[in-house]
């Protein structure tokens, strides 16, 4: 059970450029989420998938898209990178006790 | 605005202390509360939860106390170890549909040995 992975760990863009990070997990559950988080902030949710097959906008969803390819997978899609995407990026689910278990988290440099 | 926050960014303490992180929040809709210790590097990983209806659940080490007077929630490390040394961010669940969590935006604690 390896709970929830990511991919990749670290990645490094430059201005423009389109990437795709992964988000997998095995417990089953249904709902995922992507959030972004800054140095010094609090997690800032990105977008989130209630169910398998419905997306629904976060906070901050500008610059990104999402899909819920299936029960298990979440990606989240920059088209077209900007440096104020550069942070950490996690993906979570939630358990039927809303408890949010998270990834290792994508460090993302945009130069 | 309703929001979720913490009452001190950072903490320090001495190895065997014990310590108290406070959070504020200002949703009345709030029915379940949840702490999250985050390492450095590594995402955040569940602590304890309490729900709305408690106000105080204990885990190893850890307390959750929930005033709802006050909307005020903390959580209270006994005999602090140096792996205890993270940001913790309390987070809250809204009872009104959708996605309902909200983040504070986190404590961080230094364990001084």
């Amino acid at each position: 059970n390896a709970g929830v992975t990511q991919t990749p760990k670290f990645q490094v863009l430059k201005t423009g450029q389109s990437m795709t990070l992964q988000c997998a997990q095995d417990m089953n559950h249904n709902s995922m989420y992507w959030y972004r988080q800054d140095p010094g902030m609090g997690l800032r949710l990105i977008y989130y998938s209630a169910s398998e097959g419905t997306t629904d906008k976060g906070e901050v969803p500008n610059g990104y898209n999402v899909s819920r390819l299936n029960k298990r997978e979440f990606s989240l899609r920059l088209e077209s990178a900007a440096p104020s995407q550069t942070s950490v990026y996690f993906c979570a689910s939630t358990s039927y006790t809303d408890t949010q278990y998270f990834g290792p988290g994508t460090r993302l440099t945009v130069l | 605005g309703e929001s979720v926050g913490l009452h001190l960014p950072t903490l320090s303490v001495q190895e065997g202390d014990n310590s108290i992180i406070n959070c504020a929040y200002s949703n009345s809709a709030s029915d379940y509360f949840i702490w999250y210790k985050q390492e450095s590097g590594k995402g955040p990983q569940f602590i304890i939860d309490i729900r709305s209806n408690m106000d105080k659940r204990q885990g190893q080490r850890v307390t959750v106390l929930l005033n709802k007077t006050v909307k005020h929630l903390s959580l209270q490390i006994a005999a602090t170890q140096p792996g205890d040394s993270a940001v913790y961010f309390c987070a809250e669940n809204l009872n009104t549909g959708g996605f309902k969590t909200i983040f504070g935006a986190g404590t961080r604690l230094f364990v001084k040995a």
